[in-house]
């Protein structure tokens, strides 16, 4: 079962804009990360936040952590067409066994 | 730092075949992992390994998939005999541990027939 849903499924802006995308999730999480994978190509990992973390940067990156609504949302600044790629969310619950379930994804482009 | 390795990268096989991937994960990463993605779908987990150990092989469909991982190093995902819905990327990732960020290979993209 996927445990994240990303929302918008879809995604397009123009380049320099912002993109938002969000992921929910339902169970209690260790950490929550974000991947993205450009057509034909496998992930790459972007970034790791903690449950105990609100907000993390890199680079152009801004993800922030919402551990009472059990969200998330991956913030792409001033987007370039290179960011053209599927994005998603992967969760790692807390306690025990700790297995990564990814979200179904959002599709982004950005139109040059 | 050498990536994730996958061979083959393309199969095409009739239905009923077999057929094998093979995975090398990044140098010292004791968790290794195989996921199905479906076109337009996030990848699905079917087997973890920790070292040569299994984790967790819940979502492996065990009448017709097997996975190994010899040594704690280099893995192989088998599907005998497959069906025309084993048609997916099959991605290998490792990591340093477990529940931490993952590296993945390029992916093997199946198509059965």
């Amino acid at each position: 079962s996927q445990q994240g849903e990303e929302d918008p499924q879809a995604l397009s802006i123009q380049e320099g804009e912002n993109a938002t995308m969000n992921c929910s999730y339902k169970t209690s999480i260790n950490n929550l990360q974000w991947y993205r994978q450009n057509s034909g190509r496998g992930l790459v990992h972007l970034i790791l936040i903690r449950s105990n973390e609100r907000e993390k940067h890199s680079g152009r990156l801004r993800v922030t952590l919402d551990t009472s609504k059990k969200s998330s949302s991956l913030l792409i600044t001033a987007s370039r067409a290179a960011d053209t790629a599927s994005y998603f969310c992967a969760t790692v619950p807390s306690g025990g066994y700790q297995k990564v379930t990814f979200g179904t994804g959002t599709k982004l482009q950005v139109i040059p | 730092e050498a990536g994730v390795a996958q061979s083959p990268r393309y199969k095409i096989i009739e239905k009923r075949q077999s057929v094998a991937f093979w995975c090398n994960p990044i140098s010292g990463h004791a968790t290794l992992y195989w996921y199905q993605q479906i076109l337009g779908q996030g990848p699905k987990l079917l087997i973890q390994f920790q070292n040569n150990g299994v984790v967790d092989d819940s979502q492996l469909p065990k009448d017709r998939f097997s996975a190994e991982r010899l040594k704690g190093v280099d893995s192989t995902l088998k599907i005998q005999p497959a069906k025309l819905e084993d048609s997916a990327v099959y991605l290998c990732a490792s990591s340093p541990d477990r529940g931490v960020g993952q590296f993945f290979g390029p992916g093997t993209r199946l198509t059965v027939l």
